[in-house]
């Protein structure tokens, strides 16, 4: 099954918040990832969270960590158009002696007027 | 920095050509990546590097290779070109260790079709 899940689409307001929620397989992940991508663009790191945090805030965004149930999410506030995008819920994985970030299949969010 | 180059930005390709896909980093990064982006679809890594001379499959391995003479470069190759590798190629790369613990730097892309 995949490692990392989150839903295919969210369609919000303009000026409402978005909530992009993600589930993780791996406990022992030490680093949790949202990236950005615009379109025919590659991916921007947004934000990061420590395993160790609960809550992680930075100006309009908001990560929640559960680490209980391995759940992650990305709050937008004020949501305007330039947050259109597909917003990708990543994890830093040990494999052996290396690290790999596995991915998720991302979440499109577009805004209405 | 330039950051992660990847080159060619486009290319089409026969059934049963060969191509290979450049990457290159001026970050010094240890760790580089290979992913692949279907359409309307999330990233699938393909291969992994965490340091020249070494090299390690992903989740979707088959039908490609890569090397890593170097730190900076990491080219993917394609043997015999098939349909079902017409995607979107991002190289990544990241320190893989510090504060920001794996943070991935992605070039633009390589938008490859096969027909």
């Amino acid at each position: 099954g995949e490692d990392v899940e989150q839903s295919l689409f969210l369609s919000v307001r303009e000026g409402d918040s978005s909530v992009i929620n993600c589930t993780y397989t791996d406990s022992s992940s030490t680093y949790l990832y949202w990236y950005k991508q615009e379109p025919g663009a590659g991916l921007q790191l947004l934000t990061y969270i420590f395993s160790n945090m609960d809550m992680k805030q930075d100006q309009r965004l908001t990560v929640l960590l559960n680490k209980k149930d391995k759940h992650l999410s990305l709050r937008i506030a004020d949501t305007q158009t330039g947050d259109s995008a597909i917003y990708f819920c990543a994890e830093s994985k040990r494999d052996s002696s290396a690290s790999k970030i596995i991915f998720g299949s991302g979440t499109r969010l577009s805004i209405r007027p | 920095n330039a950051g992660v180059t990847q080159t060619p930005k486009f290319r089409i390709l026969k059934i049963g050509q060969s191509m290979t896909l450049q990457c290159a980093q001026d970050m010094n990064h240890n760790y580089m990546y290979w992913y692949r982006q279907d359409p309307g679809m999330g990233l699938k890594l393909i291969y992994y590097s965490v340091g020249a001379g070494i090299t390690d499959k992903g989740e979707v391995p088959n039908g490609y290779n890569v090397s890593r003479s170097t730190t900076e470069d990491f080219p993917l190759r394609l043997e015999l070109a098939a349909p079902s590798q017409t995607s979107v190629y991002f190289c990544a790369s990241s320190y893989g260790t510090g504060k920001r613990g794996t943070e991935a730097f992605f070039g633009q892309g390589t938008r490859l079709t096969v027909v």
